[in-house]
């Protein structure tokens, strides 16, 4: 099993449309959670983070972590051609370190 | 600095030579991570600094790779008798401190021919 697992898509949503991205992971002891995005050929950009159970909202993104089911989604509300991307997601496992470990990624295509 | 910077932004090699890869990381940040990302690939967890020290090098392939920080800010990424399967992008990312959002650099591009 995957310490973080994502689907790997591609996910399609016409413009307009929410698109709602996934992410399970294995470490209950996880304390931090981050979506990254990353456009082809470029590195990952931060776009949310959450520590606490339940909603964020920052624009049109919308993170929710249920740590009971060890589930973190992104919410994007009107999703616009430009947030054709792939977007990572990110745990913090807490031990002797603090390893961010990376889910594979699910690529998201916005249709005009 | 504003931000991450990486150097060289790309490095080819020859097979068996040895190349070094720098990281700065922004100005007051104490956690530094190595990652690699082959070609459509997911992110892969090299090695993470808090200061100096680097509690987790776990993720090192090979006693090929080796990564050092000093005085809390530059690191350093040597991988020894470069092979093709090194060839990826290394990414480098710092944070405040350990367990808090991270931020990228653009990432050195290694090519070993």
């Amino acid at each position: 099993q995957k310490e973080v697992e994502q689907n790997s898509g591609p996910l399609s949503v016409p413009e307009g449309a929410i698109a709602s991205l996934n992410c399970t992971y294995s470490d209950r002891g996880s304390q931090s959670f981050f979506w990254y995005r990353q456009y082809s050929g470029k590195s990952p950009e931060l776009i949310m983070f959450i520590y606490s159970n339940g909603d964020k909202e920052d624009g049109r993104f919308t993170a929710q972590l249920n740590k009971a089911s060890q589930y973190v989604s992104l919410l994007i509300r009107d999703s616009q051609p430009s947030d054709s991307a792939t977007y990572l997601c990110a745990v913090n496992r807490v031990d002797s370190s603090y390893k961010l470990i990376f889910g594979s990624g699910t690529r998201l295509l916005v249709r005009p | 600095g504003a931000g991450v910077s990486q150097s060289p932004s790309n490095k080819v090699t020859e097979k068996g030579k040895d190349v070094e890869l720098r990281c700065d990381p922004i100005s007051g940040h104490t956690a530094l991570y190595w990652y690699r990302q082959s070609l459509g690939q997911g992110l892969e967890f090299l090695i993470y600094f808090q200061g100096n020290s680097a509690p987790d090098k776990s993720g090192l392939p090979s006693d090929r790779f080796s990564a050092e920080r000093t005085g809390g800010s530059v690191s350093t990424l040597t991988i020894q008798r470069t092979q093709q399967e090194d060839s990826a992008v290394y990414l480098c990312a710092s944070s405040r401190t350990g367990g808090v959002e991270a931020f990228f650099g653009q990432g050195t591009r290694l090519t070993v021919v």
